[in-house]
Order: structure tokens, then C-alpha cells, then sequence
């Protein structure tokens, strides 16, 4: 079967850094994202990820290594509009996205 | 606005009824996807097209699901016969996918759906 697991829930302090994990067994593999959702609206891409190492854009950052199965999320310098839902995703053999449950991460002051 | 829209943004209906939802892509995109996504959970695949051409539909989908894509453009996805279990926000998603590294899908503002 295909599975992505994820932390359902995280808190961390405005300012600060926080690292969201994701690991994954799909059907193949070509790409991984990360998409953020804010409550009740639809998820926006963050970020993509294919070959093993870091990508960096500002604040966010995504790692992976394929042989491990695994990808983190990392914000920095943490703001009270990152609140919001994480995605993992991963697109299979067949080039559809396997979704996580995603990651709800709460920004405390 | 050159986003990805969707019509309606909340439905209310009683459960048996029929409903149709619509989803227009960003113009230069020929894959469309739909999704379903309940509180706490990341979206689960139903159906996409390439162009007009409805390419795979998830096992899940029962037969009361269906959608078109009559000509490559706007989308519609009808339920027939709603169950409570159909209470979902529906998410359309477009991407360009001329090459099959293009990676990113944009999502429209999704469609909620209550059944009572």
C-alpha cells in the first residue's frame, strides 16, 4: 500500500524554528512537495523536491533523502500567519500526488 | 483573475438529492484534477483529464461520482443521490503538463458540500 506519515499537530514560538518530518512508501517515486493550508482555504505550494538534498526559498526550506524515505519542512524565523496546515505529498509511478494527513502547526507569541 | 475558480463555494442539500459542481482551470492548463478533503485530512484523489480526456478515476469513487470535461476546459463533478458521508470540501486543481516534470497543481478555493 502507499502511506505518508506525518505529525498531526506541532507548536512552536514566534521567531523560532520549527522542522516538520514526513515519511513515505509509495508506488514509485517522482517528487515530493509540500503544500501549506490555511484554515478553510485551499492548499498553496511551498515547495518541490526530487533529487536528494536541500532546496531553500526564504524562510522554508524542504529536504529529502529517497533511500530513507523521508522529507522535513523546515520555517524559520517563525510568524504568527505561518499558522496553518503542512502537506506532504508524493507523486507515484503513475504521476498522481499520495497526500498526508498534513501536520497543524500553531505559532505561539 | 487568472486563478483556478470554483461555483458554488458552499452547497447545502438534503440527503438523495443530486449535485453538480464547477470548476474552471487556469486557461493555459489541460490537467484538471478533483479532490475531496474532510476536516483533519490532506486530499484524496478522485478524478483528472488531460485535455477533454478523463485519464484515471480513483477506486474509491463510487458510481454516483461523475465527471466531464466536454471540451477541455471547464469541469463538472455531479453526485447523484448524496449520503452524509458526501459532506467533504471538494478541492479542483490545474496543472501544465506538457512535460511530464512539470510538478506544480494550483488549486481552486474548493466547493464545501453539507448534506443533511
Amino acid at each position: 500500500g502507499q502511506n505518508i506519515d506525518q505529525p498531526t499537530e506541532m507548536t512552536a514560538t514566534e521567531g523560532a524554528i520549527v522542522q516538520i518530518n514526513c515519511t513515505y512508501q509509495t508506488s514509485g517515486f517522482n517528487g515530493l512537495f509540500w503544500y501549506q493550508q490555511h484554515a478553510g482555504e485551499a492548499p498553496t505550494f511551498l515547495s518541490y523536491n526530487v533529487l536528494d538534498g536541500l532546496e531553500e526559498k526564504g524562510r522554508f526550506s524542504s529536504f529529502l533523502s529517497r533511500s530513507k524515505g523521508y522529507s522535513y519542512l523546515l520555517l524559520k524565523e517563525l510568524q504568527m500567519k505561518d499558522s496553518a496546515s503542512y502537506l506532504c505529498a508524493v507523486r507515484d509511478s503513475n504521476y498522481q500526488l499520495i497526500w498526508g494527513a498534513g501536520t497543524k502547526l500553531i505559532i505561539k507569541p | 483573475d487568472t486563478g483556478v475558480s470554483q461555483d458554488p463555494r458552499h452547497k447545502i442539500t438534503k440527503r438523495g438529492q443530486n449535485v453538480t459542481f464547477r470548476c474552471d482551470p487556469i486557461s493555459e492548463h489541460n490537467r484538471l484534477y478533483w479532490y475531496r478533503q474532510t476536516l483533519g485530512q490532506g486530499p484524496e484523489f478522485l478524478t483528472y483529464f488531460q485535455n477533454e480526456a478523463q485519464l484515471e478515476k480513483s477506486r474509491l469513487l463510487s458510481d454516483r461520482f461523475s465527471a466531464e470535461r466536454p471540451k477541455g476546459s471547464f469541469s463538472t463533478l455531479e453526485i447523484q443521490r448524496t449520503e452524509q458521508g458526501d459532506s467533504a470540501m471538494y478541492l479542483c486543481a490545474s496543472s501544465l503538463a506538457e512535460r511530464e516534470d512539470s510538478y506544480e497543481q494550483y488549486f481552486g478555493p474548493g466547493t464545501r458540500l453539507t448534506v443533511t
